[in-house]
């Protein structure tokens, strides 16, 4: 069965500091992976996935993950945060061969402080 | 860019009413879900349905809880008779159908249960 966890509920950061929000998945197969981003009263959007192309991944806005296989994880990171980054995210999970129904981690909110 | 749409936004009810939440996914997808989402806690998977029927559903997703879709365009989802621990977030999401396919979600209705 896939599992998702994310380490740390919250990450607080200055802004122009390194970001970095931690996910670790458990998957029996080879998995897809994905990190979302959910802002103040809205849905979530897809940041970026991992489809077993490229073990780095770059998203949207600057962000980007690194799947690392024998570690299980898929870390999103940013080189430099932005006041605008300050929301929810979401890493996620689904299997090769399994159903169309992602995982979700529990969610890391991410402070950005001037 | 074709989106997912909720409504309403917000929803207020007494316990023991019955509640329809609304989404209309996007016209081209194939797999439609719902989620949820209590606050501070994990994005739940609720239930899924393709081809007018439930593919797969969450020990949450109990006889309280059903899906329609009624027509071309909605997905619905109803809860018999509401209790409190149903207040949460709830998001509709579509994909198009191959596991590697990003979901799609909607801006959420944030069912309140008093």
């Amino acid at each position: 069965a896939q599992s998702v966890t994310q380490l740390g509920s919250h990450v607080s950061v200055s802004e122009g500091a390194l970001v970095l929000l931690r996910c670790n998945y458990s998957s029996s197969v080879p998995p897809y992976l994905f990190w979302y981003v959910q802002y103040p009263n809205q849905g979530l959007q897809l940041l970026l996935k991992y489809t077993s192309a490229a073990t780095l991944v770059k998203g949207i806005n600057g962000f980007e993950a690194e799947f690392k296989k024998s570690e299980t994880s898929f870390h999103l990171t940013k080189p430099s945060a932005h006041m605008s980054d300050a929301a929810e995210y979401f890493c996620a999970v689904s299997e090769e061969g399994g159903s169309y129904i992602p995982t979700f981690g529990r969610g890391t909110s991410l402070i950005v402080h001037p | 860019e074709p989106e997912v749409t909720q409504t309403p936004s917000h929803q207020v009810t007494q316990m023991g009413q019955e509640v329809i939440l609304r989404c209309v996914p996007i016209s081209n997808h194939l797999y439609f879900y719902w989620y949820r989402q209590i606050l501070g806690q994990k994005v739940e998977f609720l239930v899924s349905f393709y081809n007018n029927e439930i593919s797969e559903k969450s020990e949450i997703f109990d006889d309280q809880f059903s899906v329609e879709r009624p027509d071309g365009s909605n997905f619905t989802l109803k809860i018999r008779s509401t209790k409190l621990e149903d207040s949460a977030m709830y998001f509709c999401a579509s994909t198009s159908g191959t596991v590697n396919s990003p979901l799609h979600f909607g801006n959420g209705t944030r069912l309140t249960v008093t």
